[in-house]
């Protein structure tokens, strides 16, 4: 079993939906929650992240971790085709570990005008 | 010069051979992680160097290794490629004090193993 599970997509909806995007994972020492966002041609670049529990709200997007379920999840509103793109969740036990990412599979998302 | 900047973008090699990467970090960023990324597949860790140090290592067996300069640029080598070692390497450059929140990735470079 892969300590950071994503669905892989492919996700596609038109312009203006409403999006969700989830992870789950088995490593119970995680306490940093990323997501990523990765354009086509180009490296992973942070969108948000939580720190332990909770929820993160930034804009269009939201993002929310709930530790006794492990399972997190980011939420796009009113998305954009701008927004197509692949979405890496990213989960972290801490500078501990060097500074060590493990990432979901990613989810390929298309917005469709 | 910001952001970080890795050679070559694309890279074409035969089974067997060795292949070096490079990696310029953003400025002033001392620690450098290398990540490999199959297609349809998030990123996994190799290693990370700090100070010219490796600072940790993923699941990757020793023909993978890598070099970090004065200057924090980074080198990854590979010996013995074999054909599932294609795919996107990516660099990623860093603070020591803003840990996993503060990777800068670069594009990465992608290599085919044929």
């Amino acid at each position: 079993q892969k300590e950071v599970e994503q669905d892989p997509g492919p996700l596609s909806v038109p312009e203006g939906a409403i999006v969700s995007l989830n992870c789950t994972y088995s490593n119970s020492a995680f306490q940093y929650f990323m997501w990523y966002r990765q354009y086509s041609r180009k490296g992973p670049e942070l969108l948000m992240y939580t720190y332990s529990s909770g929820n993160k709200e930034d804009g269009r997007f939201t993002a929310q971790v709930d530790k006794s379920s492990k399972y997190i999840s980011l939420f796009i509103r009113d998305s954009q085709p701008s927004d197509s793109a692949t979405y890496l969740c990213a989960m972290s036990e801490g500078d501990l570990q060097g500074g060590k990412l493990i990432f979901g599979q990613g989810t390929e998302l298309s917005v469709k005008p | 010069e910001t952001g970080v900047t890795q050679s070559p973008t694309h890279l074409i090699k035969t089974r067997g051979q060795q292949v070096t990467l490079r990696c310029s970090s953003q400025s002033g960023h001392n620690t450098v992680s290398w990540y490999q990324q199959a297609l349809g597949q998030g990123p996994q860790f190799i290693f990370q160097y700090y100070r010219e140090e490796e600072n940790g290592r993923g699941n990757f067996p020793p023909r993978f290794s890598g070099l970090q300069f004065p200057n924090y640029s980074s080198e990854l080598n590979v010996n013995a490629l074999e054909l599932d070692d294609s795919a996107l390497y990516l660099c990623a450059s860093s603070l020591p004090q803003s840990g996993v929140l503060g990777y800068t990735f670069g594009s990465g470079t992608r290599l085919t193993v044929v």
